[in-house]
């Protein structure tokens, strides 16, 4: 069965906190993403890689780095966590760009910055 | 404005009603639509995957877009307990690399 393996489903980190988020696929995808999902305002790009060391922003990069050295892991970073980064954050894998790909999710981070 | 817009719900039904979920969308380049259901706790998974306008059914799940009116559907019918869950609209243009997101509605099918 196809795997998105996120490492922590719950995390508390303070304020100014340096915060990594994990991700892990086994499908042997090209794509990688971070979503970060919030009540009422759905899924947001935070930032995607569709190679190894290749890296583009989404929507919401501001606050954020990504880090993929191998093709099947995908690292979130959180450079100095605040408030406003509570939240639910999604990763994804797809096999193709630029056509309507099927993302495959992990189930998720719920990060909690006090 | 919002690129899609989704109605957050909630929205309660009987087992065995027919449910209707539907997305609106101002940017006419999408062509790839799709249908994610995510179960609390748990990433989105792909239900439904539509190119184009037109109608695509699978078990009991219709998927229906209307290009001209920029406007997408879902149909559960015979809607059970186990449908209970956050759907969400989603859709792609051609050659883009970002699926846009509704902000999902959540379903409750009650027994």
């Amino acid at each position: 069965d196809v795997k998105v393996t996120q490492s922590s489903r719950y995390l508390v980190k303070r304020t100014g906190e340096k915060v990594f988020l994990e991700c892990v696929q086994d499908m042997d995808h090209e794509n990688m993403f971070w979503y970060r999902q919030d009540p009422g305002l759905g899924l947001r790009l935070i930032y995607f890689s569709y190679d190894v060391k290749m890296k583009e922003k989404g929507d919401i990069p501001e606050g954020y780095s990504v880090s993929r050295e191998k093709k099947e892991r995908f690292s979130l970073i959180l450079e100095s966590a605040s408030t406003n980064q509570t939240s639910m954050y999604l990763c994804a894998s797809s096999s193709a760009l630029g056509v309507g790909e099927k993302l495959f999710f992990g189930s998720g981070t719920q990060l909690s910055v006090l | 404005q919002k690129e899609v817009e989704q109605d957050p719900g909630p929205l309660s039904v009987p087992e065995g009603a027919i449910v209707s979920l539907n997305c609106t969308y101002s940017n006419s380049a999408f062509q790839y639509f799709m249908w994610y259901r995510q179960y609390s706790r748990k990433g989105p998974e792909l239900l439904m995957y539509t190119y184009s306008s037109g109608n695509k059914e699978d078990g009991r799940f219709t998927a229906q877009v209307d290009k001209s009116s920029k406007y997408i559907s879902l149909f559960i019918r015979d809607s059970q307990p186990s449908d209970s869950a956050t759907y969400l609209c989603a859709m792609k243009a051609t050659g883009g690399f970002k699926t846009i997101f509704g902000a999902g509605t959540r379903l409750f099918v009650k027994a």
